[in-house]
């Protein structure tokens, strides 16, 4: 079965710092890995998604996340935090029948000024 | 504005009651799924439809769930008896298309249920 796991419940980084949210995922076959955002009070959105084309995949808001199949890593960065990109972010996996997709528990990212 | 919308926003109610929510999907978008987040946890799949067919139910959906999708377009979520540890946000998401193909979901903003 398809599952995820982001390692660290809390992450807080000064503004300006590096960004990195861990996640770990394991498929039985070749996956389909998305990071979604949850702003306070809104509904979760697409940050970025890999469906088995660049390993090196960007998304919005300078987020990008590689995928390494050897570490069954999908990884999140930013380079330089922003107040703005205080949020819970999830990491997820398409299910092997292709009808749903399977969220980690997430990471609460909180921004020091 | 032509995203996900879910309704009410908030629901208080006291244990046993039933409740209902609602879900407009994006218009286009033939599939439709109910996902469930308590504090605390990422989202939970509970069910989805393709069109107004109900493909795949969780085994979270106890028998007091029900949700149905009647003309393939709006979807309403019943939970009946309802107990405290229902409480949680109720999300939906629909898809249609190449980002059904890849799994990408497009969300609501969520019901919160309290259950007194």
């Amino acid at each position: 079965a398809q599952s995820v796991t982001q390692l660290g419940s809390h992450v807080s980084v000064s503004e300006g710092a590096l960004v990195l949210l861990r996640c770990n995922y394991s498929s039985s076959v070749p996956p389909y890995l998305f990071w979604y955002v949850q702003y306070p009070n809104q509904g979760l959105q697409l940050l970025l998604k890999y469906t088995s084309a660049a390993t090196l995949v960007k998304g919005i808001n300078d987020f990008e996340a590689e995928f390494k199949k050897s570490e069954t890593s999908f990884h999140l960065t930013k380079p330089s935090a922003h107040m703005s990109d205080a949020a819970e972010y999830f990491c997820a996996v398409r299910d092997s029948s292709a009808s749903k997709i399977i969220f980690g528990s997430g990471t609460r990212l909180s921004i020091r000024p | 504005d032509t995203g996900v919308s879910q309704d009410p926003r908030h629901k208080i109610t006291k244990r046993g009651q039933n409740v209902t929510f609602r879900c407009d999907p994006i218009s286009e978008h033939n599939r439709l799924y109910w996902y469930r987040q308590t504090l605390g946890q990422g989202p939970e799949f509970l069910t989805y439809f393709q069109n107004e067919a109900q493909l795949e139910k969780s085994r979270l959906l106890s028998d007091r769930f029900s949700a149905e999708r009647p003309k393939g377009s709006f979807s309403t979520l019943e939970i009946q008896r309802t107990e405290q540890g229902d409480s949680a946000m109720y999300l939906c998401a629909s898809s249609s298309g190449l980002a059904a193909n890849t799994g990408e979901l497009f969300f609501g903003e969520g019901s919160r249920l309290t259950v007194l």
